[in-house]
């Protein structure tokens, strides 16, 4: 079945322990994105990846990093997490002819 | 920076009705496309409408978009219970990405 995977589902951990959020595909697609959703402000993007070792950041990469070494991983990374980066995580992929975005299903994340 | 704006931010309708939502964008687009999510779970697309078009349909949606005025609606017609969902407006210009509004909220009430 085609589709993206996001883990933990749910993460509570406190202000300064480095985590990492993972995320793969199965559908062999070339771009790969994080967004964070927080109420009333939609989804805003974290940092997107066009192909293997090519990474950008999105309207608010303050505070995170990805990694992009393989095709089918794109992990997100929290290097010092505060509360502020509380949310709701969402990590998405599409093909390059096709611009229609996939969606995992989320990692709610808690810092304490 | 946030370019859709989806109107209205909620909205409550009987089953059986038809419920309209409409976004706003403010710089050129290759395409729009409507996503769909359900209470917290990831967004699933709906439909895209290229620049070029004005109408789409696809099943009980139906896409306008006016390149002009830059807005477009959401139209689901006959609505059911199981359309109660955040609705949500993404813009894509090639070269740049994806850029979501903050979403409606659609109650069917049955």
């Amino acid at each position: 079945e085609a589709q993206v995977t996001q883990n933990p589902r749910y993460l509570i951990t406190v202000t300064g322990k480095k985590l990492t959020v993972t995320c793969s595909q199965n559908m062999n697609h070339e771009y790969m994105s994080w967004y964070r959703q927080d109420p009333g402000l939609g989804l805003r993007q974290i940092y997107y990846s066009m192909n293997v070792e090519v990474t950008d950041k999105g309207d608010v990469p303050e505070g995170y990093k990805v990694s992009r070494k393989e095709k089918r991983n794109f992990p997100l990374i929290l290097e010092s997490p505060s509360p502020n980066q509380t949310s709701l995580y969402f990590c998405a992929s599409k093909d390059r002819l096709n611009e229609k975005l996939f969606f995992g299903s989320g990692t709610q994340l808690s810092v304490l | 920076s946030q370019q859709g704006e989806e109107d209205p931010q909620a909205l409550s309708i009987q089953e059986g009705e038809n419920a309209t939502m409409n976004c706003s964008y403010k710089t050129s687009i290759n395409n729009l496309q409507w996503y769909r999510q359900n209470s917290g779970r990831g967004l699933v697309h709906l439909i895209l409408i290229r620049s070029n078009e004005r109408e789409k349909h696809s099943g009980r949606l139906r896409v306008t978009l006016d390149t002009s005025k830059k807005s477009s609606s959401l139209l689901i017609t006959a609505s059911r219970a199981a359309d109660t969902a955040s609705y949500f407006c993404a813009t894509f210009f090639y070269g740049q990405n994806f850029v979501f509004g903050p979403g409606t909220r659609l109650s069917v009430l049955p």
